[in-house]
């Protein structure tokens, strides 16, 4: 079966430093993979999609950055965070050839920005 | 493009009550709909799904029906249970563009003992 696990699940960091949340698939191949922000009581915000090996897709201009080295390996990376990147993000991935199908999220991961 | 409008919560209801949850969706194409719930702390996970107009979506007592012609996928369930307290979300995803999702705000249900 499938799984996908994100960390870390918490994450508490000042202004200007450095971020790296990662997220692995596991059970599948080629997946889509997408990164998401959800900020306190509002819905999801699509950051960053992928539909293969070094393919990013950013949605909304920012100060992170998605990679994906492997097949079924996402990292979500700042160089400087601001307070505003505080929230709780959610790695995703959907099966690449059904574009109707739902997408399987990781557990999450909060941060929280000081 | 795209969008999701959903119930604006909180929702709180007695155990055994009635429950609807609103969502009307915009988007071109025929995209596959679906409800997601997220328990606090967790992340989401699929709820129910419908893929093409006239389907019913059901899973744990809950239901949604794709309604092409009012454009709606609301979300019911005959009797909560203190247990369904959650964050719920209606999505769409369509056929492009890699199949990105567009959800909703997410609806707060409360449900007391």
């Amino acid at each position: 079966s499938q799984t996908i696990h994100q960390w870390p699940a918490t994450l508490v960091q000042p202004v200007g430093s450095p971020l790296s949340l990662e997220c692995t698939v596991e059970g599948t191949s080629n997946p889509n993979l997408y990164w998401y922000r959800q900020a306190a009581g509002r819905g999801l915000q699509l950051l960053f999609y992928s539909v293969g090996i070094g393919q990013i897709s950013s949605e909304v201009p920012q100060n992170l950055s998605a990679s994906r080295p492997q097949d079924r390996q996402f990292i979500l990376s700042s160089k400087k965070l601001l307070l505003s990147d505080s929230g709780f993000y959610l790695c995703a991935w959907s099966v690449a050839q059904a574009n109707t199908g739902e997408l399987f999220f990781g557990e999450g991961s909060r941060l929280t920005v000081l | 493009g795209n969008s999701v409008t959903q119930m604006e919560g909180p929702v709180t209801l007695s155990e055994e009550a009635f429950l609807t949850i609103n969502c009307t969706y915009t988007a071109t194409g025929y995209p596959s709909l679906f409800w997601y719930v997220q328990y606090p702390g967790e992340g989401l996970q699929l709820l129910l799904k419908a893929t093409k107009a006239d389907d019913k979506g059901s899973n744990k007592g809950f239901e949604a029906t794709y309604r092409k012609e009012t454009t709606s996928f609301h979300l019911e369930k005959g009797s909560v249970q203190v247990s369904d307290s959650a964050v719920y979300f209606c999505a769409l995803r369509g056929n492009t563009n890699a199949g990105k999702s567009t959800f909703g705000d997410g609806t707060t249900l409360t449900v007391k003992p």
